[in-house]
């Protein structure tokens, strides 16, 4: 059975600082894994997503992730936080049919 | 490119109404997903129509739940005599077929109360 874990409910982090979210995946095969965040009374948007190749993966506003296949792991990462990006982060490797199996989420608070 | 839409944004109804949303894909997007989110926690998958035929229904889509994608292009989720614990924001996504270019593209959602 497919599983997502994100271990911390909450993330918080001085502007400027580093940010990390952290994701842990059980699934079977080589997923695709994507990350995506929400914003309050919004959907959710689409930042990055890992295919196959670098493990090191670039996506929208900054972010990028890790893929760690001897871990299962897909941390999400960003050099240096702004407050804007306080919101809800959700970790979702993909399975079959293209559906998304989301994280319980990861809500990020980014202080002045 | 309008992306995804969903009508209505808000739907409030009592116990043992019936229920409709509408969900608009991106033109030619030929995958369809509907997703159930409650309060705190993350969507959960419930059904994926590619083009008109429904591939898969999650089992929390119990028998008062339907969805439908006539012709392929929009889709309508409807719920039947609903309980308070359908409660829930209702979520609509669509991404072409195939390739690595299959990146779920969201609506804004639906948000049900059931009183």
């Amino acid at each position: 059975a497919q599983s997502v874990a994100q271990p911390e409910d909450q993330v918080n982090v001085a502007e400027g600082n580093p940010l990390t979210v952290k994701c842990t995946y059980s699934v079977s095969g080589n997923p695709y894994l994507f990350w995506y965040v929400q914003y309050p009374n919004r959907g959710l948007q689409f930042l990055l997503k890992y295919i196959t190749g670098d493990n090191l993966v670039k996506g929208s506003y900054g972010f990028e992730a890790e893929f760690n296949k001897s871990q299962t792991s897909f941390h999400l990462k960003k050099p240096s936080a702004l407050v804007s990006d306080s919101a809800l982060y959700f970790c979702a490797p993909e399975g079959s049919w293209g559906k998304l199996q989301f994280g319980a989420g990861t809500q990020v608070v980014v202080t002045p | 490119d309008t992306g995804v839409s969903q009508d209505p944004r808000h739907k409030i109804t009592k116990r043992g109404q019936n229920v409709t949303f509408r969900c608009d894909p991106i033109s030619e997007h030929n995958r369809l997903y509907w997703y159930r989110q409650t309060l705190g926690q993350g969507p959960e998958f419930l059904t994926y129509f590619q083009n008109e035929a429904q591939l898969e229904k999650s089992r929390l889509l119990s028998d008062r739940f339907s969805a439908e994608r006539p012709k392929g292009s929009f889709s309508t989720l409807e719920i039947q005599r609903t309980e308070q614990g359908d409660s829930a924001m209702y979520l609509c996504a669509s991404s072409p077929l195939g390739g690595s270019t299959d990146t779920q593209y969201f609506g804004p959602g639906t948000r049900l109360t059931v009183l």
